[in-house]
């Protein structure tokens, strides 16, 4: 079975400063890892993803993501948030045998003016 | 590439009555994926499609929820009987052929019952 822990329900960060959004799996095999983002009564989407190969992706609206086996972590990271950054995010994971997609519960970034 | 679409975004019905929902995913991916989702939580795997053959199921699924994927191109969720706790999103994804490609999103449909 596989499941990903979003630890925290909310996180706020004031505009221009950096930015943090955590996540741990759990996975029999190889993970496969995804960060989607959702606005209110839309959709998710897609930011950025860890196959395989560095540890540190990038992905789209300069958000960028570190892989960490040992930790079985995949937090996402930005350097200076944006006001328009405020919205759910979503960490994923499947394992490569699957195409079964399983979701945190979100965590909610607002960043304040 | 014009977008995952969902039809319609939202649909309001009584407690036992029928519902279905259509997808139409980006007109070059092989796969398609439904998925639920309710207030506060993440996306639930529900089933996927590869072409016209259906692949995988969740428990979710019951029997009276039943997915379409005719000729491998738009899809169908319905719901037969609809009860309360079937108020949710309805989130539809399509992908290309390949493990590594991420899954897009189509905006949803959300089901409220009355």
């Amino acid at each position: 079975a596989q499941s990903v822990a979003q630890p925290e329900d909310q996180v706020n960060v004031a505009e221009g400063n950096p930015l943090t959004v955590k996540c741990t799996y759990s996975v029999s095999g190889n993970p496969y890892l995804f960060w989607y983002v959702q606005y209110p009564n839309r959709g998710l989407q897609f930011l950025l993803k860890y196959i395989t190969g560095d540890n540190l992706v990038k992905g789209s609206y300069g958000f960028e993501a570190e892989f960490n086996k040992s930790q079985t972590s995949f937090h996402l990271k930005k350097p200076s948030a944006l006001v328009s950054d405020s919205a759910l995010y979503f960490c994923a994971v499947r394992d490569g045998g699957s195409y079964q997609l399983t979701f945190g519960k979100g965590t909610k970034l607002s960043v304040i003016p | 590439d014009t977008g995952v679409s969902q039809n319609p975004r939202h649909k309001i019905t009584k407690r036992g009555q029928n519902v279905t929902f259509r997808c139409d995913p980006i007109s070059e991916h092989n796969r398609l994926y439904w998925y639920r989702q309710t207030l506060g939580q993440g996306p639930e795997f529900l089933t996927y499609f590869q072409n016209e053959a259906q692949l995988e199921k969740s428990r979710l699924l019951s029997d009276r929820f039943s997915a379409e994927r005719p000729k491998g191109s738009f899809s169908t969720l319905e719901i037969q009987r609809t009860e309360q706790g079937d108020s949710a999103m309805y989130l539809c994804a399509s992908s290309r052929d390949s493990t590594t490609q991420p899954q897009h999103f189509g905006d949803g449909t959300r089901l409220s019952i009355l």
